[in-house]
């Protein structure tokens, strides 16, 4: 069983497009994040939530929404794709705020 | 603020050799180190944790220790293996819980 797995793993898309990014855990952890790993491999937080609420909204384009339906989920939708939005996004989860994080395989976005 | 250095890559050694990634944060307080590795292709996996000063953490022959006198925390191994090959990165866990990631080193294991 994958703990925190997301879909799609790849996803190539034009500019201008809106996508979203699905994430789930079956930890049964509270605490669910969105990473994001530049082209150079640089990891930087995007969003926290903790039993659903937000936490962590870095300095983030508000073209990306997170969403979480429940503790298990947390979605990330992307209006108006850019270029410059190319990149692997990761999910993680933890049981805590300051426990160990777990992460999915990532999804790699590619914005033509 | 927070933030983690770790010593740029990438890192080529022959395997058996002795491996040292040199890791060093600044931080409010005595935060929680991590190590984590990415092998291609794949996602990030804890390979080992520090959660206090002098603690040592270890894990399939990799070992760091916290030494909070110079804020660090190195990556070493006596003996590396071809599939020790992957990108590992450095982190903390900031007071809201979120990790710092350092930017991450590419290790190269030549058989």
């Amino acid at each position: 069983d994958t703990a925190v797995s997301q879909t799609p793993k790849y996803l190539v898309t034009q500019m201008g497009n809106d996508k979203s990014i699905k994430c789930e855990q079956n930890l049964g952890h509270d605490t669910m994040y969105w990473y994001k790993q530049d082209s150079k491999k640089f990891l930087k937080i995007m969003f926290s939530y903790n039993n659903k609420e937000l936490i962590i909204n870095e300095t983030v384009p508000n073209r990306f929404s997170p969403k979480s339906p429940d503790k298990a989920h947390l979605n990330l939708h992307i209006n108006s794709l850019e270029l410059g939005d190319s990149a692997v996004y990761f999910c993680a989860s933890s049981q805590k705020v300051r426990a160990e994080a777990f992460f999915g395989q990532g999804t790699r976005l590619t914005v033509v | 603020g927070n933030s983690v250095t770790q010593m740029e890559g990438p890192v080529t050694l022959s395997e058996e050799a002795f491996l040292t990634i040199n890791c060093t944060y600044t931080a409010t307080g005595y935060p929680s180190l991590f190590w984590y590795v990415q092998y291609p292709g794949e996602g990030l996996q804890l390979l080992l944790k520090a959660t206090k000063a002098d603690d040592k953490g270890s894990n399939k022959g990799f070992e760091a220790t916290y030494r909070k006198e110079t804020t660090s925390f190195h990556l070493e191994k006596g003996s590396v293996q071809v599939s020790d090959s992957a990108v590992y990165f450095c982190a903390l866990r900031a007071s809201q819980g979120n990790l710092i990631f350092g930017k991450g080193t590419k290790l190269s294991v030549k058989p």
